[in-house]
């Protein structure tokens, strides 16, 4: 089952002007990540943010998380057309559990 | 440095037929976790594997069985095929120490007709 959501579903920008993709997810977790993937082919790690952190950077990428709220959000800046792609996150519960529960993405274009 | 390999690139297979797919881990991981990705959806967990045992698994069936062997690489094999088994397949290595980032390979697009 999928744990996270991501929101919006699709989203369609200009070049230059920032995007920003929201997740939400239902249990505790010990870290959240984010990945992107390209016409359907394999995943790219972008980022991992722990549970005890609340924002962190990376390049044009930054990640906030808010485990009150249960929801994450990666805002990437200045955005490229080669920016165009699917994104996820996905979470990790820890401890014994070692599998990644992924959302069902965000579909980014960006247009030049 | 060679990251995660899959193979092949694409299958395509018959309703009941068997099939079995190929990963390579990036260097020096040990860790292989195995995901399928149906269209518009995103990756599920089907198991993980480490020192060559299976230790922990997703929701799905039987049919579904995996192997890794001493140079960590690992096959996922898929018995009695269904056509909801089409999907992209993806391979995922990661290194036990430093197990929250997972490198996945390019993926193995798989067809049941």
């Amino acid at each position: 089952s999928q744990q996270g959501e991501e929101d919006p579903q699709a989203l369609s920008i200009q070049e230059g002007e920032n995007a920003t993709m929201n997740c939400s997810y239902k249990t505790s977790i010990n870290n959240l990540q984010w990945y992107r993937q390209n016409s359907g082919r394999g995943l790219v790690h972008l980022i991992l943010i722990r549970s005890n952190e609340r924002e962190k950077h990376s390049g044009r990428l930054r990640v906030t998380l808010d485990t009150s709220k249960k929801s994450s959000s990666l805002l990437i800046t200045a955005s490229r057309a080669a920016d165009t792609a699917s994104y996820f996150c996905a979470t990790r519960s820890g401890g014994s559990n070692y599998k990644l529960t992924f959302g069902k993405g965000t579909l980014l274009t960006v247009n030049p | 440095d060679a990251g995660v390999t899959q193979s092949p690139t694409h299958l395509i297979k018959t309703r009941g037929q068997q099939v079995t797919l190929r990963c390579s881990p990036k260097s020096g991981h040990d860790t292989v976790s195995w995901y399928q990705q149906a269209l518009g959806q995103g990756p599920q967990f089907i198991f993980q594997y480490y020192e060559e045992e299976e230790r922990q698994r997703g929701n799905f069936p039987d049919r579904f069985s995996g192997h890794q062997f001493p140079n960590y690489s690992s096959e996922l094999n898929v018995n009695a095929l269904l056509l909801g088994d089409s999907a992209l397949y993806l391979c995922a290595s990661s290194f036990e120490l430093e197990a929250y980032e997972q490198y996945f390979g390019p993926g193995t697009r798989l067809t049941v007709t």
